[in-house]
This record gives structure tokens, sequence and C-alpha cells, in this order.
């Protein structure tokens, strides 16, 4: 069981917008910034989005992030077949004094 | 560019021992803390500890406290990932990730770049 929860998967056909929820508590998302990852299949997990809301260099305007209270959400617009992969949410848990993990959500463009 | 390379797949045998390793390069590699993170086959990622290879200030998730040990070598830029004895449930693939961030406080910060991977088959 996964400190912080996600869907376990999420759908859309090219060119809609997706959003993907992350919930958490007091003790980790309430307190610290909340990152994204992108798995693609077969390859290692990439940074997505950071502090919230930040886009690293060569990641697409397509993608963003918001967090409100204990809950973040990343927001996928104008799908594409390439946005196929699993999304993972991260924050730092101040009670774990560890980095914790959402269960991933599998994107599914149809 | 910053880069980290992990080392090869592995195949082993419950009770044996391991160490596999994470160089990094294209950067101070003594002045960011590495991060292992574990993904069991089908499942989601799960952080197991990390380490700054400057001072070896090491953390480790409860979970895997006493289950494995993070070092690292500043000299050959090189962080590892070790097991005394393995258990067929250590089957997965552990990824090493550098930890970046705004600020000394630990939950500003997030893992870029991540190595690519070092799969761990445990078998009997």
């Amino acid at each position: 069981q996964s400190v912080l929860t996600q869907p376990p998967s999420a759908s859309g056909t090219p060119g809609q917008r997706v959003t993907i929820s992350c919930s958490g508590s007091s003790s980790n998302i309430r307190g610290n910034p909340v990152n994204w990852y992108q798995q693609l299949p077969g390859t290692a997990p990439k940074l997505l989005i950071y502090s919230n809301n930040q886009r690293p260099s060569g990641v697409p305007d397509r993608f963003s992030g918001s967090k409100s209270g204990t809950s973040a959400s990343l927001a996928i617009s104008g799908l594409q077949s390439e946005d196929e992969a699993d999304y993972y949410c991260a924050a730092w848990d101040d009670s774990l004094n560890g980095w914790v993990f959402g269960g991933g959500t599998k994107l599914t463009v149809l | 560019e910053v880069q980290l390379v992990q080392s090869g797949a592995e195949v082993k045998k419950p009770g044996e021992s391991l160490k596999i390793s994470c160089k990094g390069s294209g950067y101070s590699f003594s002045n960011y803390w590495i991060a292992w993170v574990r993904q069991m086959p089908g499942k989601g990622l799960e952080w197991m500890g990390i380490i700054y290879p400057d001072d070896f200030d090491t953390r480790y998730s409860p979970s895997f406290q006493g289950q494995v040990t993070i070092s690292a070598d500043k000299s050959i830029s090189t962080a590892y990932l070790q097991w005394n004895s393995l258990k067929a449930s250590d089957t997965a693939m552990y990824y090493c990730a550098r930890q970046k961030g705004l600020s000394s406080d630990w939950g500003s910060n997030w893992f870029d770049p991540w190595g690519q991977g070092t799969l761990v088959t445990v078998s009997s």
C-alpha cells in the first residue's frame, strides 16, 4: 500500500485533456512540494514536473502540475500516443523522514 | 551531460551476496545525494535510501534498513547497493537517481537524472 494514493489507470483519446490525481496527508503533500515522474514502457523513470508545477527543460508545456492542500494533480493536454506511460507522484514525508511515491497511474491513449 | 550509468543485470541464487553500482559523470559527484529506488516486477517505485558521497551520510527507509547497505566511493564517482544474503523477494529492477534541489530542505528536492536500472533476479 503506497503512502500517496493515485488511480491505477487513466485513459483518453488523442487531443484530449486528462488529469491524474495524487492524494496524501499533512506529513507529505500538505507541507512539501510534489514531483511527478514519467516512466515510458521498458525505460527508467524521468522527471516530468518538480516543485508542484515546474517543468524541466525539454518537457512540453502540455504537461502541468498543481497542488492544493493534501492533494496534487498532473494534467496532460493535447494527449499524444507517446504520452502512454506510467506516471508517479512523489513527495518528502516529514513523519517517515523519507521519500514516498504514489502507486503509479497507467495512462492509455485510446 | 549529467549521467548515471548502472552495472549490468545479475542472476543470483538465494543466500548469495551482491553489490551493484551506479557511476556518475558530468557533474560534481561528491556534492549531490544519490538515492536508490526499487521496482518489483509489475509494481511501483519504492525509495530505499540515500547517500551523500562527500561525507558518506546515509539514510534508509525503515522498510529497507538492515536489509541492504548503501555506500559510495567518491574517488571513482560511484555509489553502491549491496546485499549480504539475497532472497527471491529481492528480484526487482533497481534504479539510482541523483537528488537535486533548491535548498537544503529535504522536501525541496527531486530526482534527476535516473540511472538506466539494474535488473536483479534471485532464483534457485
